[in-house]
């Protein structure tokens, strides 16, 4: 079955480290997206793509990169984690158009 | 993306139907109203969706109000399953430039609890 992954699960990281969160989904669907959840909150987005090459910011995308070289990746990059950022990432992907989105499992991130 | 605004939590006996209120009075004429759901530690789900007219489908119904300017999902007999934050959501039709594209603006949403 068609499926979107998320590794790691959960990670535990230092001030100022570069951290690097997988999102992968066998779909073939274009659009991606990246979300972080804060105890209490609902979801923001950070970036999102709509194809290979095409990557936007989002509403929360200070501190944060992706790159979409292909169709099934957008890996999400801390270049340096801020205590700020901890919190819980949920990665999501849709077909284009209209269609409805499909959520991963989430990575719980802890910047200590 | 126009706002939405939904009660903070609402409780429900288990095997009774449960009505989720959703207000959007600044809707536009290309606004569907989306719904999404979290289970506790899982990430959101999709439910429903509908433009002017009533929809249902086996997760949920969705009632719009003649003006569009509220709706209301319907769970017709809830389940301990069930229990999870509801997100109502108003999504654009997507514009000719940007036309691949379907953006989500996530609000509180309502925690459903849900009685044995």
């Amino acid at each position: 079955d068609a499926e979107i992954t998320q590794s790691p699960r959960h990670k535990i990281t230092e001030t100022g480290r570069q951290v690097t969160l997988a999102c992968h989904q066998t779909w073939n669907h274009n659009n991606m997206f990246w979300y972080r959840q804060d105890l209490g909150h609902g979801l923001r987005l950070i970036h999102y793509s709509y194809g290979v090459q095409d990557t936007n910011k989002g509403e929360v995308s200070d501190g944060y990169s992706v790159s979409r070289s292909n169709t099934e990746d957008l890996p999400l990059t801390l270049e340096s984690a801020a205590s700020s950022q901890t919190s819980v990432y949920f990665c999501a992907s849709s077909p284009r158009g209209f269609g409805e989105q499909y959520f991963g499992p989430g990575t719980r991130l802890t910047v200590l | 993306d126009a706002k939405t605004t939904q009660p903070n939590s609402m409780e429900s006996n288990e095997e009774e139907p449960v009505h989720l209120p959703c207000n959007h009075s600044t809707i536009s004429g290309t606004d569907y109203i989306h719904w999404y759901r979290q289970l506790p530690s899982q990430g959101p789900e999709y439910v429903i969706h509908g433009l002017t007219s009533n929809v249902n489908n086996r997760m949920a119904s969705l009632a719009i109000a003649e003006d569009r300017k509220s709706s209301t999902l319907i769970l017709h007999r809830a389940t301990l399953r069930d229990a999870a934050v509801y997100y109502c959501i108003l999504r654009d039709v997507p514009r000719l430039i940007k036309a691949a594209g379907n953006k989500l603006t996530f609000g509180g949403g309502t925690r459903v609890l849900v009685k044995p």
